[in-house]
């Protein structure tokens, strides 16, 4: 296992086009999350799934957001009629339960320049 | 959350130590002492946490002040791959509330000039 899998590396779409991301997490995790960051900015909180339950949704994430995690494995992440807001890094990243109290993994992320 | 206070940027010669600051006045009892480094173009890379007592690994040591209210990351010889934004962050480990949540400030840009 390779770490945590984001694709595509790069995305440029036009605004009020819908685009996808995928995340591979490491298999043996069962928790996964969603991160934006802006430029000069730390991630940000976007969602988090344990298992194939999304848990909890961030006020960052609009209507226009959604995210899924079909049985419990690869999670997506779609951006409806894309703004140029919408421009940024995403990054994914997964743990295990049972490590609350150690690392997360990172993907390299997602990023995304809307025009 | 908890918020942690960090200089926007240092600077450090290679094959130097590093000390990276970090006040977090406001910790409670349960909050662990999470630092992650972001290397350009990547995603964040967990380096160490803590809670009470000074932690080492492979990566990098963590001074814990007494009272808790400071930390310390320290590089023992930076090298020119160590040039990267840290971040320190307090993860909540109490039962309930959002413990699975990292929440990022703007972190410490390092510079390691050679």
């Amino acid at each position: 296992d390779t770490g945590v899998s984001q694709d595509p590396r790069h995305k440029i779409t036009k605004r009020g086009q819908n685009v996808t991301f995928r995340c591979d997490p490491i298999s043996e995790h069962n928790r996964l999350y969603w991160y934006r960051q802006t430029l000069g900015q730390g991630p940000e909180f976007l969602t988090y799934f344990q298992n194939e339950a999304q848990l909890e949704k961030s006020r960052l994430l609009s209507d226009r957001f959604s995210a899924e995690r079909p049985k419990g494995s690869f999670s997506t992440l779609e951006i409806q009629r894309t703004e140029q807001g919408d421009s940024a890094m995403y990054l994914c990243a997964s743990s295990l339960r049972s490590e609350l109290n150690y690392g997360y993994t990172f993907g390299s992320g997602t990023r995304l320049t809307v025009v | 959350d908890a918020k942690t206070t960090q200089p926007n940027s240092m600077e450090s010669n290679e094959e130097e130590p590093v000390h990276l600051p970090c006040n977090h006045s406001t910790i409670s009892g349960t909050d662990y002492i999470h630092w992650y480094r972001q290397l350009p173009s990547q995603g964040p890379e967990y380096v160490i946490h803590g809670l009470t007592s000074n932690v080492n690994n492979r990566m990098a040591s963590l001074a814990i002040a007494e009272d808790r209210k400071s930390s310390t990351l320290i590089l023992h010889r930076a090298t020119l791959r160590d040039a990267a934004v840290y971040y320190c962050i307090l993860r909540p480990t109490g039962s309930g509330g959002s413990n699975y949540k990292l929440t990022f400030g703007k972190g410490t840009l390092l510079t390691v000039n050679p």
